[in-house]
This record gives C-alpha cells, structure tokens and sequence, in this order.
C-alpha cells in the first residue's frame, strides 16, 4: 500500500527567504513521487516529478525536491520565496500497476510575507 | 491547446437533490480520473476510466454516485439523491498514458455544497 504524509498544514516565510515544505512517503514498490500546487481558483499544476533517474529533481519556478530512499522522504525547496509562490502544495505518489492512481498528502498551505 | 474543463465551477443544492458534474479532458487523453477533497481532508482517488470504460472505481463512495464517459470524450458525474457529507471539492484529471510516471493533468475543480 502506498501512502504520504505531508508533515505541515500550513507554512509561512518571508519573501525572499527559502521554503521547505516536508513530504515522507511510504510504498510497496518503487515509487513515482511528484509535487502539486493549486492557487487559488485554479486547477492543480505539476511542479515536478520523481520517477527513478537522478534523485534531485528540479522544477517549474525555481522548485526543486531531492528523494531520499533511506529517509523515505520527498521534501519541496525553494532557495527564495517570492509572493506568487503562495499556494496549497501537494506531495503525491503513484504505484506500478495502479493505473496512474494518485494517492495525495494532505496538502500544506504556503503563505508568503512581504 | 485547452486544459480540462469542468463545469459548474460550484454548485449549492439541496439534501435529496440530483447533481451531475461535467468534465471534458484534454482531446487525445485516454485516460480519465475523478477525485474528491472533502473539507479538512485529502484529495482521494474516485474511479478511472480508460476511454468509455471504467477501469478502477474502487474509490466511488456508495451507490448514490454514477459516473459516465459516453464515447470516450467527456466525463459525467452524477449524486443522487444527495446527501451533507457530499459536500466538497471534485476534481477531474486526464492523461494520456496510465502508467506511474505519466503526468495528470487536473481541471479547477467544481465545488458541491449540499445543504
């Protein structure tokens, strides 16, 4: 069975200071691991995706997630946060033989300060 | 090129009441997700179809939900009668492979209340 866990309802940093936003996964079998964003009124939008080549994946926005086996984590970074980055992110991860199934994390909320 | 498409944006009806979704994919996607987030929780997977059949609808509540994709284009989502708990955000998604690794892409959502 596969699982996330996103460890912060909600974030908040100032702009222009780094963003972390923690994700751990728990799979059967190799996993694909990807992060979502949704602002406001808008459909959820890929920010990147894991699916077993390098283990520091770089993204849409400067993102960037390194997948840690050992740790069976899947955290977000941003070096600097900047207002348009306020949103809800989604860790999610997907099976082998699921069909593309999407199991989410509970979501974190990313407020930005000016 | 157009996103997925859902229609209404949001929708506030009675306990009793029918309600059905719509969801057009992106043209060429065979595959077809609807999933739910109730308020407070996680978005959870509802059914899949591949085309116009349904490939997994493990995730379908009850028997109170009926989901169509007649000729493989778009997708319907029917709750009858309604009831509170239905009440939330639902969201589809399209993609063009269903393997693991393949990337969904999801409408706005269309957000039910139930009163």
């Amino acid at each position: 069975a596969q699982s996330v866990t996103q460890l912060d309802s909600h974030v908040s940093v100032s702009e222009g200071t780094p963003v972390l936003l923690r994700c751990n996964y728990s799979s059967s079998y190799s996993p694909s691991l990807f992060w979502y964003v949704q602002h406001p009124n808008k459909g959820l939008q890929l920010l990147l995706k894991y699916t077993s080549a390098a283990t520091l994946v770089k993204g849409i926005n400067g993102f960037e997630a390194e997948f840690k086996k050992s740790e069976t984590s899947f955290h977000l970074t941003k070096p600097s946060a900047h207002m348009s980055d306020a949103a809800e992110y989604f860790c999610v991860v997907s099976a082998p033989n699921q069909g593309g199934k999407l199991i989410f994390g509970q979501g974190t909320e990313l407020s930005v300060k000016p | 090129e157009a996103g997925v498409t859902q229609f209404p944006s949001h929708s506030v009806i009675e306990k009793g009441q029918t309600v059905t979704l719509r969801c057009d994919p992106i043209s060429g996607h065979d595959n077809l997700y609807w999933y739910r987030r109730v308020m407070g929780k996680e978005i959870k997977f509802l059914l899949h179809f591949v085309k116009e059949s349904k490939q997994d609808e493990s995730g379908m509540p009850n028997n109170r939900f009926l989901a169509e994709r007649t000729g493989g284009t778009y997708s319907t989502l029917k709750v009858q009668p309604a009831e509170l708990e239905d009440s939330g955000v639902y969201f589809c998604a399209s993609s063009q492979e269903m393997t693991a690794n393949t990337e969904a892409f999801f409408g706005q959502g269309t957000r039910l209340t139930v009163v």
